[in-house]
């Protein structure tokens, strides 16, 4: 059973433009909610994250949007460039519990 | 990467056979994980540890065990490796829940 389910699996965006991914999760205890970037060849690495006090957490280019009524939260890239195409996953937790994973997206950002 | 090794990096082995893989780490965080990744799947536990000697299992926990004897070690072993363990096994270590530090992976094909 995926308990974080996200989309889309893969994602081409143009130079300059917003990339945006989303996720949805079902169990309302969960209060992490991080996003790892993964470059090929390398592990994933911690990117942004957010707890559920919060509606918008931004940093740089990246922001989080979380929706809690909705159990939505999702990442959006502004100003998206080349060096940004990577797989992105995101992830919940529940306090001191293991991080559950989304199945990726793949981004692709044209020149 | 955040000074763990993950050896092999790469192998190739024929169904059957026991693999071990080692996740070695030198930043004396106390949790340390394996996760396996494989498309249309991200990232999914195989089994995690909170302390020397002190594992716990996860999600996909079937046919792997794990070893910790020392903070910096953590071993994860195929008993007897099947096609269907092919895949890229990525460790991670963290000192609090939620943000991981991934190693570099290690690609591993059973023939």
């Amino acid at each position: 059973q995926q308990q974080v389910k996200q989309s889309p699996q893969s994602l081409i965006v143009q130079k300059g433009g917003i990339s945006i991914i989303n996720c949805a999760y079902e169990n309302t205890a969960f209060d992490y909610f991080p996003w790892y970037q993964q470059f090929p060849g390398k592990g994933p690495a911690l990117l942004i994250a957010i707890r559920p006090d919060v509606s918008e957490k931004k940093e740089g280019r990246f922001t989080i949007s979380f929706n809690k009524s909705a159990k939505q939260f999702s990442l959006h890239i502004m100003d998206s460039q080349p060096g940004d195409s990577a797989t992105y996953f995101c992830a919940a937790s529940q306090s001191f519990q293991k991080l559950v994973f989304g199945t990726g997206t793949r981004l692709l950002v044209s020149p | 990467d955040a000074g763990i090794t993950q050896s092999p990096r790469h192998k190739v082995t024929e169904t059957g056979t026991p693999v071990t893989l080692r996740c070695h780490q030198t930043e004396n965080h106390r949790y340390m994980y394996w996760y396996r990744q494989d498309p249309g799947h991200g990232l999914r536990l195989i089994h995690y540890s909170y302390g020397v000697k002190d594992t716990d299992k996860g999600e996909v926990s079937d046919g792997y065990s794990v070893s910790r004897s020392k903070t910096e070690d953590f071993l994860l072993t195929l008993e007897s490796a099947t096609s269907s363990q092919t895949s890229v096994y990525f460790c991670a270590i963290s000192e609090s829940i939620g943000n991981l530090f991934f190693g570099s992976g290690t690609q591993l094909s059973v023939l």
